[in-house]
């Protein structure tokens, strides 16, 4: 069955400091990949999206993700976080196996200190 | 509102009730999916609709699951005779069509006593 691993559950950095979460999957076809976030008392968001073309994919708010396929990989970075940036981000995949429904990671809790 | 709409947004039930859930997606999104999350976890899909038909219910626990979408807008995700194991908060998300990015609701937190 195909799954998507995020392998930081809780994550605590200063302002400024650089973030990378990693995001691994186990499926060997073509996906689409997805960073969504969750703010307090909010509902989950898109950040960015990679279908195809550039590796590299820009999303919002100065985030983004890196597409390496050799290594079923598509890790979430952002050179210098805010405190606003505190948050739960989850990583999903879809397109395996012709269908459209997501599979999310169990999600990286971010606190980011002021 | 734009977005994804979903009902009631808590609801606390007792063990062995019926439950009904509301999702109101975006105007003219073809596709509906239903998702549920444990504390802790990441969502877990349930049912995909396109349009007025389940596209795909792979997701479905058991037969006490049910959605329907009769006029392919808003759906209901049906719990019968509910368990403490059904408490967590399901998700609804529409998108244009089948694949994509995927447009979420706030979600419906369930709490069976």
């Amino acid at each position: 069955a195909q799954s998507v691993s995020q392998h930081n559950h809780h994550v605590i950095l200063s302002e400024a400091a650089s973030l990378e979460l990693g995001c691994n999957y186990s499926y060997g076809g073509t996906v689409n990949l997805f960073w969504y976030v969750q703010y307090p008392g909010q509902h989950l968001q898109l950040l960015l999206k990679y279908f195809s073309g550039d590796p590299l994919v820009k999303g919002i708010k100065g985030f983004e993700a890196e597409f390496i396929k050799s290594k079923f990989s598509f890790n979430l970075r952002k050179p210098s976080v805010q405190w606003s940036d505190t948050a739960e981000y989850f990583c999903a995949v879809n397109g395996p196996s012709g269908t459209y429904k997501y599979i999310f990671g169990t999600g990286t809790r971010l606190k980011v200190l002021a | 509102g734009a977005g994804v709409s979903q009902t009631p947004s808590n609801k606390v039930t007792e063990k062995g009730k019926y439950v009904e859930l509301r999702c109101d997606p975006i105007s003219g999104h073809t596709a509906l999916y239903w998702y549920r999350q444990s504390l802790g976890q990441g969502p877990e899909f349930l049912i995909y609709f396109q349009g007025t038909g389940a596209a795909d219910d792979s997701g479905l626990p058991n037969d006490r699951f049910f959605a329907v979408r009769p006029e392919g807008s808003v759906s209901t995700l049906k719990i019968q005779r509910t368990e403490r194991g059904d408490s967590a908060v399901y998700l609804c998300a529409s998108s244009p069509e089948g694949g994509g990015e995927q447009f979420f609701g706030p979600g419906t937190r369930l709490t069976v006593l």
